[in-house]
């Protein structure tokens, strides 16, 4: 059974570097698909922040690509997400997901998720 | 970028009943669209992918269904544990990622 689990700093201050991980358990990432990272805002919607490619290849979404970092440690089977310059409006709830190709498409869908994590952006 | 519309903001029905809520997108995205149900404190839930398609272990009574620029999730009867909130997702413009707004689903 695949699990994902983010761990990481609950407060961190703003212009700082928000810095999460994501561990994988039950499935190789360097097997195979995307893995990605999506916030919510409290009381508001989701939010997709990027994803990376089991080889590397990394996709942010334009309107954070200039903060975000996302790398991957096949040797520990986690992924990691670096915020830059963050302030009170990166509060959130961070949950990393699996991408997962699925139907005669082979699209790629989120399907396994991690509980999430919350961090706040406070002095 | 692609937004995704979903309709109503909240959907008030009681148990038994049938749930039709809506996803708009302002160009068409074929059949790239999933649907995921999320309840409070939880991690969002895959229900549906590519428009129709339901995931593993997701119950008959929950059906997508649309292409192109209007999609619908329906749940035939709904039963208690059915009240959260559905988001639609599409990554039709590759690699970019977008979800609608978001329907509460409320019990009456």
């Amino acid at each position: 059974q695949v699990q994902l689990q983010e761990s990481g700093p609950g407060l961190v201050k703003p212009s700082e570097t928000l810095s999460l991980t994501c561990i994988v358990s039950g499935y190789s990432i360097s097997s195979g698909y995307y893995w990605g990272w999506i916030r919510q805002p409290p009381g508001k919607g989701l939010e997709w922040i990027g994803s990376i490619h089991h080889s590397g290849s990394t996709y942010y979404n334009p309107s954070l690509k200039s903060r975000v970092t996302i790398s991957v440690d096949t040797s520990k089977n986690q992924f990691s997400l670096k915020l830059s310059s963050v302030t009170a409006a990166d509060t959130a709830v961070y949950y990393c997901a699996r991408e997962q190709q699925l139907g005669e498409n082979y699209y790629y869908y989120m399907d396994v998720w991690g509980r999430g994590t919350t961090v706040t952006v406070s002095s | 970028e692609i937004v995704l519309t979903q309709s109503p903001g909240t959907l008030s029905l009681s148990p038994g009943e049938r749930a039709t809520l809506s996803c708009r997108a302002s160009q068409s995205i074929s059949n790239y669209l999933a649907w995921y149900q999320q309840k409070p404190g939880q991690a969002p839930r895959l229900l549906i992918y590519d428009a129709s398609n339901r995931a593993t272990g997701i119950p008959a009574r929950f059906s997508g269904s649309g292409s192109g620029t209007d999609f619908t999730l329906t749940i035939s009867s709904l039963e208690p544990e059915d009240f959260a909130v559905y988001y639609c997702q599409q990554r039709s413009t590759w690699p970019s990622i977008t979800f609608g707004q978001g329907t509460r689903l409320e019990i009456k």
